[in-house]
């Protein structure tokens, strides 16, 4: 079946621009999360959602970065007036429950001028 | 604080040698551990997981051995093979936590 999908996959913006991250879960799978990824790091827990209802933000790094999902289905990650120490690859995962495994999407690879 | 740690950055085999991967973890809070394993260009794909409630589980070529007094867990894979070459994450969370905590990775290189 048709895994996690991202879009778009590559974004260059400049920085001041507002972004928006689109993430497509596996259907049924009822956790999605949100993850930043450093080149030579491992993913960077952001936020994560059960169903429409964002459980935990502790990971947002400030109040320039915000998610939803409104419907329980697709999230989509904004950070608004980018700056260059946002230039990363934001991951998405989704899983079938808080305990279970995650799986991932390719990611978006985020460059900001 | 990193609370999960994946000390080595790199490690090289033979081919249809043993391939140990090591993972150190601090937050006594963790009971449930997971390996994902990352090609480039791609997301991390789930491997294999444990509970804290085994020292071990086994899935094929891949094992997986925790030791909760030493806070440590390690990903045997035997026999290595050239498509085993890639990076693979340690990962840790505790129940309800929702959230995982990932290490920073092991790139494997099985040499043919």
């Amino acid at each position: 079946g048709a895994g996690v999908s991202q879009s778009p996959r590559y974004k260059v913006t400049k920085r001041g621009q507002d972004v928006a991250l689109r993430c497509d879960p596996i259907s049924g799978h009822v956790s999605l999360y949100w993850y930043r990824q450093a080149l030579g790091q491992g993913p960077e827990f952001l936020t994560y959602f059960n169903y429409e209802a964002q459980q935990d933000k502790s990971g947002l790094p400030n109040d320039r970065f915000s998610a939803e999902r409104p419907e329980g289905s697709i999230s989509t990650l904004t950070i608004q007036r980018t700056e260059q120490r946002d230039s990363a690859m934001y991951r998405c995962a989704s899983g079938p429950g808080p305990d279970y495994e995650q799986y991932f999407g390719p990611g978006t690879r985020l460059t900001v001028t | 604080d990193q609370q999960v740690k994946q000390n080595s950055p790199s490690l090289s085999v033979q081919e249809g040698r043993i391939s140990i991967l090591n993972c150190d973890y601090t937050n006594s809070m963790f009971d449930y551990f997971l390996w994902y394993k990352k090609y480039p260009a791609e997301g991390p794909t789930f491997l294999i997981s444990i509970s804290s409630i085994k020292d071990k589980n086994e899935d094929g070529r891949f094992t997986v051995f925790l030791n909760k007094s030493a806070k440590h867990l390690s990903l045997h894979i035997v026999p290595s093979q050239p498509g085993d070459s890639a990076v693979y994450f340690c990962a840790a969370t505790y129940t309800n936590a929702g959230k995982s905590t990932f290490g920073d990775g092991t790139t494997l290189t099985v040499k043919p």
